[in-house]
């Protein structure tokens, strides 16, 4: 069975300062993506990353896989009010094409 | 275009009642997936399609039933619910590809079961 620990599973800042977002297994993984979920919205994708040490960037946000492809993390610079949400890690695909998904992390970003 | 589209929106139902849940994608995708979700919680499958056929179930109850009419559409009907059913109902879709075969989800249902 395939596990992602995610951490923090809470976080609030203030607007403008920065932070990280972890996601790690024993297992390899083919392929991770970051979601972005807001209450009673579906989960938004945000990346897919698939290559050992590959480095997205999207805005102010930054997504690295590791080497191993066991881990990964997101950054956020200078956060906003509106990066406000619950992020998770999925990474797939596993057996029969499931994601395993990280607990999450409930972001709040205070103005 | 990566929108899945789910309807209702919120859906207000009785332990006795029977509703059905309703996903539509259009992208040509052709594995689609039905998840439950409690509050700051990670998604939890239920089922996935793959080609139109049921190819999981992760021992979930009978009183939910999946249906994929077509490769566009997918239904979730629902009986005899319990209260502890009440959720988020997220529907995805992906390309079954091999190595990077990313879901995109829907916007969800919000089931209340009173």
């Amino acid at each position: 069975t395939q596990l992602l620990e995610q951490s923090p599973q809470f976080l609030s800042i203030q607007e403008g300062e920065n932070l990280t977002v972890y996601c790690n297994s024993s297992s390899v993984f083919s392929s991770l993506q970051w979601y972005r979920q807001e209450p009673g919205e579906g989960p938004v994708l945000l990346v897919t990353v698939v290559t050992g040490g590959e480095v997205k960037k999207l805005k102010r946000l930054t997504f690295q896989f590791g080497d191993a492809r066991k881990d990964s993390s997101l950054h956020i610079t200078a956060a906003q009010t509106g990066d406000t949400g619950l992020y998770l890690c999925a990474g797939g695909p596993g057996s029969a094409r499931q994601l395993t998904f990280g607990s999450g992390t409930q972001l709040t970003v205070l103005p | 275009d990566t929108e899945v589209t789910q309807t209702p929106k919120h859906l207000v139902m009785g332990m006795t009642n029977k509703k059905s849940l309703k996903c539509e994608q259009h992208m040509g995708h052709r594995a689609m997936y039905w998840y439950k979700q409690k509050a700051k919680k990670p998604p939890e499958l239920m089922f996935v399609y793959s080609y139109e056929k049921l190819s999981i179930n992760e021992s979930v109850p009978s009183r939910f039933s999946p249906e994929c009419p077509n490769s566009s559409l997918l239904n979730l009907h629902l009986h005899a619910l319990q209260p502890e059913d009440s959720a988020l109902y997220l529907c995805a879709s992906s390309q079954l590809r091999i190595h990077t075969d990313t879901q995109y989800f829907g916007p969800g249902t919000r089931l209340t079961v009173l």
